[in-house]
């Protein structure tokens, strides 16, 4: 049975500080990895990873994937409050005509 | 473009009420997709089609029908509604990244959500 299980399932922080939220998969015919920020709506896309080592970065978010140890991290730098929301990950499988499977999110919040 | 957009935004119905939550995108994609998002659950695949004609099962099917006529429009039918079906509901759509046997799509644009509460 494919999983998808991210950690931690939340996570509380002040302004400024820099978190690590994680995601470890098993699942048959590997494709990609995806990460989304869900706020109080639909989730928007942040990064599509499918290459063990090769860090993806758009301002103060990163992230890399591990194919051999199979896990994820999604690093945000100097957060914002603006970064409170849900962080999901999904994996994305090859053959399967198209099947995304999530993880239960992390629930992020930022204090000031 | 509009983008990915469902209607209603919300919606209450009694136990055993059928409806049809509409999904519509405007982007030529492919592929189109169900999901539903209960609290502590994350998103799980309802139903998802790869073209218009073709519709297959995600995660979980049961008592839902969709049926994919055009490119542009996908819904999802609860046929009788139970207490189990109170969710947010996402539609979401994807290109295709190559069209090569075996490629898969990514980078789903999803819409605003359907507030669904079957009492």
């Amino acid at each position: 049975e494919d999983k998808v299980v991210q950690s931690p399932l939340s996570l509380v922080v002040h302004e400024g500080d820099t978190v690590t939220l994680n995601c470890s998969y098993e699942v048959t015919n590997f494709r990609s990895l995806l990460w989304y920020k869900q706020e109080k709506k639909a989730p928007t896309f942040l990064f599509m990873l499918t290459s063990s080592g090769i860090e993806k970065k758009s301002g103060r978010l990163s992230s890399i994937l591990d194919k051999k140890e199979l896990f994820s991290i999604l690093n945000i730098t100097a957060t914002q409050t603006g970064d409170s929301a849900i962080y999901l990950c999904a994996v994305e499988k090859w053959y399967s005509g198209y099947a995304l499977n999530f993880g239960k999110g992390t629930s992020l919040l930022v204090t000031p | 473009n509009a983008g990915v957009t469902q209607t209603p935004k919300f919606q209450v119905l009694k136990t055993g009420q059928s409806m049809t939550l509409q999904c519509a995108q405007d982007m030529n994609h492919e592929y189109m997709s169900w999901y539903r998002q209960d609290p502590g659950m994350g998103l799980r695949l309802i139903h998802y089609s790869v073209g218009a004609g073709i519709t297959d099962q995600g995660e979980v099917p049961n008592g839902y029908n969709v049926s994919r006529s055009t490119t542009e429009d996908f819904p999802l039918r609860l046929l009788s509604a139970a207490p189990s079906q109170t969710s947010v509901y996402f539609c979401a759509s994807s290109y295709s990244r190559g069209g090569l046997a075996g490629s898969s799509y990514n980078e789903q644009f999803f819409g605003p959500g359907t507030r669904l509460t079957v009492l």
